[in-house]
């Protein structure tokens, strides 16, 4: 069966622009978990929807947001972009929200200029 | 919070020798992931485990909750093992999985 696929592969924006990534998730899966992997923060967690509900929610401002439709597909948006926004965002699908194998996107390389 | 620590954070090796990654943690958790992330970027789940040990072809890993610690054993090991390993856990609190900094592997013809 297919994987996670994430789109767009590679995203440049600049500096005030608004993105929306996609995630669709392994079939069947509907817990939707989005990281952000930068150089020097490492893989930090955004947030995870399960049955188009939030659940959790890292330490991120505002201008990051996301949703998941009925089909466990997710899309995460961020608003007012920043230079530091810049980084690898990479999802991750499981069947359900807890102790279950998480299956990961190639992930969306954002560049922020 | 749960607070991940791998070990080394680098290791360079020559082709065919016996790889070991370690990975401790500070809170007691369910299971453990170990995933592996090539330069291209995208990430592979390699095993989720909760106890005593998996193997998947020249690959191990090893639990022991009780001393909240992990092992990754490469048997073998190939140029093409060269990535980023990362052990992850899950967090007590609102997140989703606490990823340690992940160890840089580079093996050598």
């Amino acid at each position: 069966k297919a994987g996670v696929t994430q789109t767009p592969r590679y995203l440049i924006k600049t500096r005030g622009q608004q993105v929306t990534l996609s995630c669709s998730p392994i079939s069947g899966h509907r817990s939707v978990s989005w990281y952000q992997q930068t150089p020097g923060q490492g893989l930090q967690f955004l947030f995870e929807y399960f049955s188009e509900t939030q659940r959790n929610k890292g330490n991120f401002p505002g201008r990051f947001s996301g949703r998941q439709f009925s089909n466990s597909r997710s899309e995460m948006n961020v608003s007012t972009l920043e230079l530091g926004d810049s980084a690898l965002y990479l999802c991750a699908s499981t069947l359900q929200p807890q102790n279950t194998e998480a299956f990961f996107g190639q992930g969306t390389r954002l560049t922020v200029v | 919070k749960n607070e991940v620590e791998q070990s080394p954070q680098n290791l360079t090796a020559q082709e065919g020798e016996f790889i070991t990654i370690n990975c401790s943690y500070s809170v007691g958790i369910s299971a453990l992931h170990w995933l592996q992330q090539h330069p291209g970027g995208g990430i592979v789940s390699l095993f989720m485990l909760s106890s005593g040990k998996k193997k998947h072809g020249r690959l191990i890993a090893t639990i022991n909750i009780q001393e909240k610690h992990s092992s990754l054993h490469i048997t073998a090991s190939h140029p093409r093992d060269s990535a980023v390993y990362i052990c992850a856990v899950p967090n007590q609190g609102a997140q989703k999985l606490v990823f340690g900094q992940g160890t840089r592997l580079t093996i050598n013809p």
